[in-house]
């Protein structure tokens, strides 16, 4: 089936630091949607993405959509320990012929004091 | 209301057990969905309901039975589950099947199977 790759697996940083992780396709996304998950919580949405090199921002966090709508990316500048728990993407491929999110196997974040 | 509500929040149930999970939200959103996540895994999809019409049922086993009694609620019957069947249940909701809305998820059932 269509996968949605997403790395890194882990992210430890020292608070004050940026994080990056990334989500890949191989084929084309109609559109790609982050969520974050605090341990022991639920994925909770954060932003959607759409449009062909769209750039999103929240506070802290950049969200991007490449050029060729198969890879994206989500920023967190100088990290609190707030933002610990993981970040995964989750994307449609054009011409799925259905509607179902594929998960990225997430990006798990720790902050250390 | 901006909540999908699950319940119980936890359940045990033995491999011979019938239970149910349920799941409720009051946004009007018309397409709901029921996920199982594992373990430091991502959420797997199971069940789409579309308009309460079974839209998606990604290959799951029988022992999972889903029904949607109107556009608020989401049930799913379990019966005769296995031990690797535990892990926490996820029930999410959208407006629409259309991928322009975000999920809004429950905070889950975490089930184990003895």
């Amino acid at each position: 089936g269509q996968q949605v790759m997403q790395i890194p697996q882990y992210q430890h940083v020292q608070e004050g630091e940026d994080f990056t992780t990334y989500c890949n396709s191989s084929t084309t996304l109609s559109n790609i949607q982050w969520y974050k998950q605090r341990p022991g919580g639920h994925p909770v949405f954060l932003i959607q993405l759409v449009k062909s090199g769209e750039v999103k921002k929240q506070k802290r966090l950049t969200f991007q959509f490449g050029e060729a709508k198969k890879n994206s990316s989500l920023h967190i500048t100088a990290t609190q320990t707030t933002d610990v728990g993981t970040y995964f993407c989750a994307g449609l491929h054009s011409g799925a012929g259905s509607y179902q999110l594929t998960f990225g196997k997430g990006t798990k974040l720790s902050v250390i004091p | 209301d901006t909540e999908v509500t699950q319940t119980p929040k936890h359940l045990v149930m033995g491999m011979t057990n019938k239970k149910s999970l349920k799941c409720e939200q009051h946004m009007g959103h018309r397409a709901m969905y029921w996920y199982k996540q594992k373990a430091k895994k991502p959420p797997e999809l199971m069940f789409v309901y579309s308009y309460e019409k079974l839209s998606i049922n990604e290959s799951v086993p029988s022992r999972f039975s889903p029904e949607c009694p109107n556009s608020s609620l989401l049930n799913l019957h379990l019966h005769a589950l296995q031990p690797e069947d535990s892990a926490l249940y996820l029930c999410a909701s959208s407006q629409g099947l259309a991928l322009n809305y975000g999920y809004t998820f429950g905070s889950g059932t975490r089930l184990t199977v003895v």
